[in-house]
This record gives structure tokens, sequence and C-alpha cells, in this order.
């Protein structure tokens, strides 16, 4: 199975900051990874799909990047909406696997 | 407006079983892949299952951690997809979700194992 490690398990910034998250799968997942944010209560939403494809309707300050193993979600300047959980999600070979996630904060 | 709807949870003792139904509406769903994806208690997300559409044969694929017991299947008359759940165990405990893993997700529905 692929391991996905995410880190950090918890981020706290300030509203404005630029944020990165990170994402590192035990194999090449060929760039198939989703980022999904879950607010408290909430199901999933997706945010980015093969590493770097906007989902529509999110909005421009969150971007996708990487290939091969290691993988990023970035927020260009934090908002406190932001305030959630994101998990990394590779659909590159079954059994599917989620990363653990990182708890975004506001500081 | 699309609609997943998941419901058959509820309190369960171990070594029972289960069945989950999950509606669609408002896509498309005889073309949609479709997954079970699990939240434990601890808020981990696990992927659970999923079943492809007919021109893929309906091919399902299964978590190690429920193979064997857990069954996924849909009916596409009915734009509805199933997990049928036995030989349930305590750490089965989870809010599952109903998705197409990109677009569209269920509210999700609580399943308890517990005596």
């Amino acid at each position: 199975d692929i391991q996905m490690t995410q880190s950090p398990s918890v981020l706290s910034a300030s509203v404005g900051d630029r944020v990165t998250l990170n994402c590192k799968a035990s194999q090449n997942i060929n760039k198939y990874l989703n980022w999904y944010q879950q607010k408290l209560g909430e199901a999933p939403k997706l945010l980015i799909y093969n590493t770097n494809n906007l989902q529509t309707g999110i909005p421009s300050r969150f971007s996708g990047s990487g290939s091969g193993t290691d993988y990023t979600l970035t927020i260009s300047s934090l908002q406190p909406e932001d305030v959630a959980t994101y998990f990394c999600f590779q659909h590159n070979s079954w059994p599917l696997t989620f990363g653990s996630g990182t708890k975004l904060e506001i500081k | 407006e699309v609609q997943l709807v998941e419901t058959g949870g509820g309190l369960v003792q171990p070594g029972k079983s289960l069945k989950l139904t999950c509606a669609t509406s408002g896509f498309t769903f005889s073309n949609a892949w479709m997954h079970w994806v699990r939240q434990s208690p601890e808020k981990q997300l696990e992927w659970v299952a999923q079943i492809k559409a007919k021109s893929n044969n309906y091919a399902t694929y299964y978590a190690e951690s429920v193979k064997g017991r857990f069954t996924i299947s849909r009916d596409d008359s009915k734009s509805s997809v199933y997990l049928q759940m036995n030989s349930l165990k305590e750490e089965d405990t989870a809010i599952y979700y109903c998705t197409t893993v990109a677009d569209y997700w269920g509210q999700g529905v609580m399943v308890t194992v517990s005596s």
C-alpha cells in the first residue's frame, strides 16, 4: 500500500501569511494527488485535483504542485475562513489512501 | 442540484451486518465511479471501496481492512450505491461518506459497532 505522510500535523499562521502544506507518498504516484479541505462538521471538499488543477469555485489563493513522491498545497494569503483540516489523497493505485491531515489554525 | 444521501447507519453489535444506501440525484450517476470513504472518531479519513461504471464492467476495489467483509454494489436504475457490511468490528465505527471522490460528497452516516 502507498503511505501518505502529511506535515506538519498542525500549522498555526497569521491572516495574510503564505502557507505551505506538505504531502509525501511512499512511492511515485504520478501526480494522481488530490487535496481536500474539511471544516468542522462538514464533509471534505475538493480543492485541487491531479496535483495542480483548481476545482471549480475554489479561490485562486489555493494552488498545488509536486511530482513523484512530494506534493505541496499552498495558500498564498491565509484567510480566516481557511481554518480547517487539509487532507491529501492518492488515486494512482489501489488501495487508494489518504494522508493523516494538517490542521490549520489562525494565530 | 446534486444530492447524495446516505442512509442505513446505526448502532450494531460486533459480528453483525449492516447495509448502507446512498441515493443520488442531479448528475449522470451511470457514468460515475462511486466510492465509500469513512472517517474514524479520531478524524482520520480512510478510503473503503470503489465501484466503476457499467462500461468498466462494474469493477470493484476494496481497502485491505474491509476486503472479504464489505461489498460495494450499485443500481444505475435507482442512481444508488450500496455498502453491505458483514462481520462488523468495533474498528469499523466511523462516519461513512458516499462520494465520487471528486466533486460530490454526501453528508455522511454514522455507524457505531459496539456491544
